[in-house]
């Protein structure tokens, strides 16, 4: 089956710097690659997403780039802002719609 | 917009005991996933449904079994809990027919299994 690595596990950046997330995933038939947001409690929630036609996708502040080659992607987060802070998870897309997740990062911004 | 639909949102449960989900996808959605979460862990899948019919399985453990319905919503029955059942349980929902790929996930259950 699909193997989805995800790193960091933690991230803490001060307020105004960059974040950066990179997943890597093993299954070069995959083709849709959603980032979620979740923050404690509640449900993962959609942020940003690239199919595998696409090489980069921006969002405003929020930006993923796919490297279908090499089989990573990554979220770009610009400008941090403390509402940032929350559990990150990238996700690939298989067959029937089966996604499987990274094991997720948790960032932090610092005001 | 409407959402997906979860109930309850909250179950407690004793070992051994049964414990049914419920999930409303969003209207004319076609296709229903189940997920686990625990704590700390990433959500996991357990099995998804496109009209009607099981369409993919993941790490769903025997003691479990979920179908979906006439009206496309779906029920996750999960028999003899552990303790180690204690976790968040989200459905989403999707319409794969679109060519959309997004899932939308509902609030989750939260089960707690003493």
């Amino acid at each position: 089956g699909e193997n989805v690595e995800q790193h960091p596990s933690t991230l803490s950046v001060q307020e105004g710097d960059s974040a950066v997330i990179k997943c890597t995933y093993s299954d070069s038939a995959s083709n849709y690659f959603p980032w979620y947001k979740q923050e404690l409690g509640k449900r993962p929630q959609l942020i940003i997403d690239i199919r595998s036609n696409v090489g980069e996708k921006k969002d405003q502040r929020i930006a993923v780039t796919l490297n279908k080659t090499a089989k990573h992607f990554s979220l770009h987060i610009t400008e941090t802002q403390p509402e940032d802070s929350a559990v990150y998870f990238c996700a690939v897309l298989g067959r029937a719609g089966k996604s499987t997740f990274g094991d997720g990062t948790t960032l932090t911004v610092k005001p | 917009a409407a959402g997906v639909i979860q109930s309850p949102r909250h179950l407690i449960k004793e070992k051994r005991e049964t414990a049914t989900l419920k999930c409303y996808p969003i209207p004319r959605h076609d296709t229903v996933y189940w997920y686990q979460q625990g704590p700390g862990q990433d959500p996991q899948f357990l099995i998804s449904f496109y009209e009607k019919m099981q369409s993919d399985k993941g790490s769903i453990p025997d003691r479990f079994s979920a179908q979906q319905f006439s009206d496309y919503h779906s029920e996750l029955n999960m028999s003899s809990l552990e303790l180690g059942d204690s976790a968040l349980y989200f459905c989403a929902s999707s319409l794969w027919t679109s060519g959309s790929n997004e899932q939308f996930f509902g609030p989750g259950t939260r089960l707690t299994v003493l």
